[in-house]
């Protein structure tokens, strides 16, 4: 079967730096996404990643293991409007997205 | 960036009765849409997928008779709720594809706003 890990959630202070994980077995593997969520809302796209390495994106950055279906968020300089969940999703081979249950990130002052 | 609307935003109705949610992309074409169900504190659930002028592809265990979705243009695809039921009360989130994009799956894809129905 399909298969998306994540942590349910995770603390962290304001202006210290955070590492979302996710694994993932999936059938297929077209591309690695993370969306983030704030409560009530719909995902707003984060990055995506399709080759192994590390995307950096202003202070958010993805890095992506395809050897060791491995995947990480990495959050710098938090800031309180960093808190939101964070959905891990993987599109697979029919090129549909396969989601994680997501991380929930509370940011403390 | 492009926009996908979805309306409405909110509903409360009638155990029984039936609810449209309509799903627009605004400034692009969408040839595929994508509806989505979450419930409190869990994770996105793809029900369908839906291609403009053809018929829906429902995921395993969504009724398609309860869950009836038309993709008759380009820009505009609904979900209809047919005969609610409090346990059918969920957000509901579209998704459209941009097929004229540049860029990576992940950059051509956008979700709506989300729909919050709820059945009493």
């Amino acid at each position: 079967g399909q298969n998306i890990d994540q942590p349910t959630e995770m603390t962290a202070t304001e202006g210290a730096i955070v590492q979302i994980n996710c694994t993932y077995q999936t059938s297929g593997f077209n591309g690695l996404f993370w969306y983030q969520q704030h409560a009530g809302e719909a995902p707003t796209f984060l990055s995506y990643n399709v080759l192994d390495g590390l995307e950096e994106k202003g202070r958010f950055s993805s890095f992506l293991s395809r050897s060791k279906g491995y995947s990480y968020l990495l959050l710098k300089e938090l800031q309180m409007k960093d808190s939101a969940s964070y959905l891990c999703a993987v599109m697979d081979s029919n090129y549909q997205l396969i989601w994680g249950a997501g991380t929930k990130l509370i940011i403390k002052p | 960036g492009a926009v996908v609307s979805q309306h409405p935003s909110w509903v409360i109705c009638k155990s029984g009765t039936s609810v449209k949610i309509e799903c627009r992309s605004l400034d692009f074409q969408a040839t595929t849409m994508f509806w989505y169900r979450q419930f409190p504190k869990q994770s996105l659930m793809l029900m369908a997928t839906s291609n403009e002028g053809s018929k829906a592809t429902y995921e395993q265990g969504v009724e398609k008779d309860k869950f009836l979705i038309n993709h008759a243009s380009l820009t505009l695809s609904t979900l209809t709720v047919t005969s609610a039921h409090p346990e059918d009360s969920s957000f509901y989130i579209c998704s459209a594809r941009d097929v004229m994009a540049s860029g990576g799956p992940g950059e051509t894809q956008y979700f709506g706003p989300g729909t919050r129905l709820l059945v009493l």
